[in-house]
């Protein structure tokens, strides 16, 4: 079975610094690696996505994320955030295919002015 | 662009009513699938769906839930007998077959009184 886990709940950062925020998984198998944000009364959006290849993967909105296989972590990164960055972000792994995405508890990111 | 669109954004129904929600996948998406969130909680999955039958289910989805694609654009997801528990975001989403990134719509969020 597959977990996520995302130690922080919330981040504040002040607004243009940079922000990272932790994910990691675990999973008996090879997984796909996602990360969602879903900004205040909205459904999610996908973000970026990690298949396979480069362990660097570029998403939307300035944010990029490093797959390390080692430490079975996907961290999110943006080096310089904005207001309109307030949001929840939730990681997520999946099998590949049809198969169930399975979200972690998100880290709700608050700017600070 | 095309996307995921579900209706209605927002149900209040009394203990015991059965509500169905409803949520039209992108047009050539083969996979489809439920998700919820309770408030101040983790996204979790519910079922998927795939030519016409359950692919796989949670134990969330008990009795009391069916899914249904009635014609060729829409899908739905009946409540039975609705509990206070059952108050949550619901999510739908659609995958193409083969792929593994699945779109979600903006969700509905049902009220349990």
């Amino acid at each position: 079975a597959q977990s996520v886990t995302q130690l922080d709940s919330q981040v504040p950062v002040f607004e243009e610094a940079p922000v990272e925020l932790r994910c990691n998984y675990s999973s008996s198998v090879s997984v796909y690696l996602f990360w969602y944000v879903q900004y205040p009364n909205q459904g999610l959006q996908l973000l970026l996505k990690y298949l396979s290849g480069s362990t660097l993967v570029k998403g939307i909105n300035g944010f990029e994320a490093e797959f390390n296989k080692s430490q079975t972590s996907f961290h999110l990164r943006k080096p310089s955030v904005h207001i309109s960055d307030t949001a929840e972000y939730f990681c997520a792994v999946s099998r590949g295919g049809d198969d169930k995405i399975i979200f972690g508890k998100g880290t709700r990111l608050h700017i600070l002015p | 662009e095309p996307e995921v669109t579900q209706t209605p954004s927002h149900q209040v129904t009394q203990m015991g009513q059965e509500v169905i929600l409803r949520c039209v996948p992108i047009s050539n998406h083969l996979y489809f699938y439920w998700y919820r969130q309770i408030l101040g909680q983790k996204v979790e999955f519910l079922v998927s769906f795939y030519n016409n039958e359950i692919s796989e289910k949670s134990e969330i989805f008990d009795d009391q839930f069916s899914v249904e694609r009635p014609d060729g654009s829409n899908f739905t997801l009946k409540i039975r007998s609705t509990k206070l528990e059952d108050s949550a975001m619901y999510f739908c989403a659609s995958s193409f077959t083969g792929e593994e990134t699945q779109y979600f719509g903006p969700g509905t969020r049902l009220l349990v009184l």
